[in-house]
Formats: structure tokens, C-alpha cells, sequence
């Protein structure tokens, strides 16, 4: 199974400053279609996941353009140019290009310094 | 809107079962593979199952493998996860999503599973 590396897994962040989440995993993940299936989730206090980023750097519908993902193979980023108090929660991000089974990181807990 | 309704969770005995459902709006949900993603309390998430759209191929994480069962019927727009012999580890908010760029797009509010004596 690929394993996804998260770091950090704790980022306290001050209001208005940028924060980056680092994502490592055991497998390049270029699928042979030639997609790269990494995908970064964020999940509030409470609430369900909600999916941010798919093949790397794709915003989904509806996610502020403060956030982006970027890299390639094995090493992936999500970036918040300017954290927000809505941004509080944790982070996680998920491979999807070797599977069974899906697998994703230990997740990053954003808080506010 | 799309929405995803999870039902069915509650306490169970070990070596009990339950069945989950999942019932989907504002899509069309033949079109569409699904997955069951689990998370403990205060814990990770991990993935369960996924099944694709018109449910003749099935895929399951080794830890509930040949005790749980993914289905869905198309016609009423649901989803089901069958769980059989069920452990303590087995105690987690289970989330049905629909899968879209290869990947979870939306997820349900989740549903309870304890498994306890």
C-alpha cells in the first residue's frame, strides 16, 4: 500500500499569514493514464471532509483561490496564501492512483497562533 | 444540490451487524462510483469500500474484507454498506462520498458505529 506522509501535523498559523502543509508519498503517483491522483481535504470542527484539490492543483467548485496545491511524483503541497479564522481544521491529503485501497495522510491540525 | 443522507449506524455487540444506507440527491447517482470512508473518534480518516457505478465491481480495505458488503440500488438512489462480525475497531463515524475525478468529491454528514459490550 502507498503510504502518504503528512508534515507538519500540528501548524499554528497567525491570522492573515500564509501556511504550508507537506505531503510525501511512499510511490511515485503518476498514474499510467499520465494523471496524478493527490487530492488535499479539509475537515472544520464537526463537520464532514470536504474535498479542496484534486490531481494536485485543481481547486474544487467553491474553494477560495487562497489555497493551491502544487508539486509532482512523490513530494505535494498545499499552500494558504492568508489563513483565515475559517480555515481552522485539519487537513488531509489522499492518493487516489494506486488502489485498492485509497489512502491518505494522518492529517495536519491548523490552529490560530 | 447534492446531497448525501447516511442512516442505519447505532451500538452493536461484537460479532453483531448492522446496515448502513446512503441516500443520494441532486445527481444522478447511477452515473457515479461510490466509497465508504470510516474515522474513529479523534482519529484519521481511512477508506472502506468503493463500488463503481453500476455495481458489478466492488473493492474493500483488507481490515473488512470478507465482513463487510458494498451495494447500492440504482433505483432508489442508495447506497448500502452490509457489516457483518463486527469488532471494537470497527467504532467510527462511517461517511459515504460519490467519487468524482477519481477521488471523493462530496460526503455525507456521516453515521455512528459503536461496537460494544
Amino acid at each position: 500500500d502507498v503510504v502518504m506522509t503528512q508534515s507538519p501535523l500540528s501548524l499554528p498559523v497567525t491570522l492573515g499569514q500564509p501556511a504550508s502543509i507537506s505531503c510525501t508519498s511512499t510511490q511515485s503517483l503518476v498514474h499510467s493514464d499520465g494523471n496524478t491522483y493527490l487530492n488535499w481535504f479539509q475537515q472544520r470542527p464537526g463537520q464532514s471532509p470536504r474535498r479542496l484539490i484534486y490531481k494536485v492543483s485543481n481547486r474544487d467548485s467553491g474553494v477560495p483561490d487562497r489555497f493551491s496545491g502544487s508539486g509532482s511524483g512523490t513530494d505535494f503541497t498545499l499552500k494558504i496564501s492568508r489563513v483565515e479564522a475559517e480555515d481552522v481544521g485539519v487537513y488531509y491529503c489522499m492518493q487516489g492512483t494506486h488502489w485498492p485501497p485509497i489512502t491518505f495522510g494522518q492529517g495536519t491540525r491548523l490552529e490560530i497562533k | 444540490e447534492v446531497q448525501l443522507v447516511e442512516s442505519g449506524g447505532g451500538l452493536v455487540q461484537p460479532g453483531g451487524s448492522l446496515r448502513l444506507s446512503c441516500a443520494a440527491s441532486g445527481f444522478t447517482f447511477s452515473n457515479y462510483w461510490m466509497h465508504w470512508v470510516r474515522q474513529a473518534p479523534g482519529k484519521g480518516l481511512v477508506w472502506v469500500s468503493r463500488i463503481n457505478s453500476d455495481g458489478s465491481s466492488t473493492s474493500y480495505a483488507d481490515s473488512v474484507k470478507g465482513r463487510f458488503t458494498i451495494s447500492r440500488d440504482n433505483a432508489k438512489n442508495t447506497l448500502y454498506l452490509q457489516m457483518n462480525s463486527l469488532r471494537a475497531e470497527d467504532t467510527a463515524v462511517y461517511y459515504c462520498a460519490r467519487q468524482s475525478s477519481a477521488a471523493p468529491d462530496y460526503w455525507g454528514q456521516g453515521t455512528l458505529v459503536t461496537v460494544s459490550s
